[in-house]
Formats: C-alpha cells, structure tokens, sequence
C-alpha cells in the first residue's frame, strides 16, 4: 500500500486567500484525523472521521476551517480566509480499525502538507 | 480532559548512555503510543501499549506502560546517533482521540 497521501507538500499563499488541503487514506482504514503541528502548541487534533461521518471537530480554531469527507479514500481541509497564524504543518492519519472492537487504534500518518500564510 | 505530559521535552546524550522519557497522562486510558519524528518528516509508529505492565521492545528501545500511576517510559539503552529524533506519546481518551505529548526532542553525541 502507498500510505497515507497528502498534498500539497507545501503551500505558499497571501493572507485571504483560500487553501485546500487534501488526503487519501490508506485504503480499508476506517478513521481519518487531521492533526496541525506547530512549534508553540505541538500536535492538535482538528477533526476526525469514522466512516466518512465527522464524528468530533471540536479541535477545529474556527469557522474558517472546515472538513470533508466525501468518499471514504479521499478528504479535504479548508481554510477560508487563510491567516498567517494558520501557518503551521497540516497531517492527515488514518487508523485501520476502531479500538471498541479490539483495534490498537494505531495511526498512520502521511508526510503532511507544510503551510505558510503570508 | 486527558492531558499528556512528556519529560524532558530536550535531552542532549552522549552515545553509549542509557536514559529514559517519561510520559504521564490525566485520566484513564486503553491505550498508549509512542511515536518518533525526524526533522520535516512524517510521524512513525513505534510501540502500541495495550494494557497494564506491558513492555514492547525495539533495538534499543523498550516502552513500558503502568496504567495504575498513568505513567509510559521509553528507555534507551547505549544510545546511538541515529536514534536522534524526537519522540512523542499518545494516549487515547474516552471519546475515542488521540491526544499527544509535546514531544522530547532527543540529540545524541558522537
């Protein structure tokens, strides 16, 4: 399997602008997160999927921010309008199988989408 | 809310030195992970920690976990260059996230 694919890998814009960021989870993986990392606040969950249905997006900053989940081998994270302090490494993980019927709940995470708002 | 707390969130080594980042986390939890880093890379799964007294090893590194004191360690034993990184726990909580440490970032010395 290829793992999880994001892209883009990295992303330059200018304040207000819109940036989508998009994920391909590993297939047959039944949980999506999307985590930001940042320097000052580490690794924040944002929102996470169970069988395409957002089942927690209290982690997400904002009404900027929005997610999506359309299919189950594809998702995208929104930022409308985009703000420097949204810069920040973006990672997508998927995890195989929920931990109430005996999975780790282990993730897999892809290379990330690496930000910066202008 | 479960909390994570790793220490030292930065530890400089010498090769060859044994040492050990704890990771104590609030509230009850399944599960524990421990995970490393490399600089602008991706996380990678080390160790899944499943129940009390569980202990997983990897080369030269072993994690151990006490469910009773909400404690994990990840012991390094003769430390090598390569294992320079920084790693990370996770703990699960009761409404099914994963929640992180801060990270200890690990340097080791030639």
């Amino acid at each position: 399997d290829a793992g999880v694919i994001q892209s883009p890998r990295h992303e330059v814009t200018e304040m207000g602008q819109e940036v989508t960021l998009r994920c391909k989870p590993i297939s047959g993986h039944d949980y999506l997160f999307w985590y930001r990392q940042t320097m000052m606040r580490g690794l924040e969950l944002l929102i996470y999927f169970n069988n395409n249905v957002p089942i927690d997006d209290s982690g997400m900053p904002e009404d900027r921010f929005s997610a999506k989940m359309p299919n189950a081998s594809f998702s995208t994270l929104k930022i409308q309008p985009s703000e420097p302090r949204d810069s920040a490494v973006y990672f997508c993980a998927s995890s195989p199988a929920s931990w109430d019927r005996g999975g780790t709940g282990e993730l897999f995470f892809g290379e990330g989408s690496r930000l910066t708002v202008l | 809310e479960l909390k994570v707390e790793q220490n030292p969130l930065f530890l400089s080594m010498q090769e060859g030195k044994n040492y050990t980042i704890y990771c104590n986390y609030s509230t009850t939890s399944d599960r524990l992970y421990w995970y490393r880093q490399d600089p602008g890379k991706s996380l990678e799964s080390l160790f899944v920690l499943l129940s009390n007294g569980a202990v997983k090893q990897e080369g030269r590194l072993m994690a151990s976990l006490d469910t009773k004191a909400r404690l994990s360690t990840l012991h390094i034993t003769a430390a090598v260059h390569d294992l320079s990184a920084t790693y990370f726990c996770a703990a699960l909580n009761r409404d099914d996230k994963i929640i992180f440490g801060k990270g200890t970032r690990l340097h080791i010395l030639p």
